[in-house]
């Protein structure tokens, strides 16, 4: 069972959306919690981090960690084209572990 | 500005041909790590340095080699490149005041033919 899993879509959906997306993960030693972007031919930027359980809002992005269920979402509030990239979940605990990424496309 | 450099951002070469990725960071943080990202694999960390001299494994090590003489710089060698390790690598260093977040370089492109 790989560490952190992630539903690698592709997604798709309409301008002003509500975007989920989700990782779930195996070892319960994870305290941070990360929420990277990747553009196209880019490097991965750090968008949004957590300590421990609960929710953490920066504008029209929201992180949320459940340790009870192992279970992390990020929430993408009235989307827009400009969010159009790979989104990769990542945990820490002494060694970093990164999900496969999530694709998503917001359509004009 | 706080940032992760990488040199070359883009390598066509041939198997065999020993090449050296420089990564340099101005962020003052100790602990920097090479990763390799392919289709359907993710990031998979190649190696990692905890502080200047110290390096260890990461997931992939085979075929490369790492050096850590200076805080600010850790460059990533392949002896001998070989076709499968064609691929895009990004160099990250590890810090931030009260969190634990890794901040990634630009990425390289590599072309072993």
């Amino acid at each position: 069972q790989k560490e952190v899993e992630q539903d690698p879509g592709p997604l798709s959906v309409p301008e002003g959306a509500i975007v989920s997306l989700n990782c779930t993960y195996s070892n319960s030693a994870f305290q941070y919690f990360m929420w990277y972007r990747q553009y196209s031919r880019k490097g991965p930027e750090l968008l949004m981090y957590t300590y421990s359980s609960g929710n953490k809002e920066d504008g029209r992005f929201t992180a949320q960690v459940d340790k009870s269920s192992k279970y992390i979402s990020l929430f993408i509030r009235d989307s827009q084209p400009s969010d159009s990239a790979t989104y990769l979940c990542a945990m820490s605990a002494n060694q970093f572990y990164f999900g496969t990424g999530t694709s998503l496309t917001v359509i004009p | 500005e706080a940032q992760v450099t990488q040199n070359p951002r883009y390598l066509i070469t041939v198997t065999g041909k020993k090449l050296t990725v420089t990564c340099s960071q101005n962020m003052n943080h100790e602990y920097m790590s090479w990763y390799r990202q392919d289709p359907g694999l993710g990031l998979r960390q190649i190696y990692y340095s905890m502080n200047v001299e110290v390096t260890d494994k990461g997931d992939v090590p085979e075929g490369y080699k790492v050096s850590r003489k200076e805080k600010r710089n850790f460059p990533l060698i392949l002896e001998s490149p070989s076709p499968n390790q064609t691929s895009l690598y990004f160099c990250a260093t590890r810090g931030g005041a009260g969190a634990d977040t890794q901040y990634f370089g630009p990425g390289t492109r590599l072309t072993v033919l």
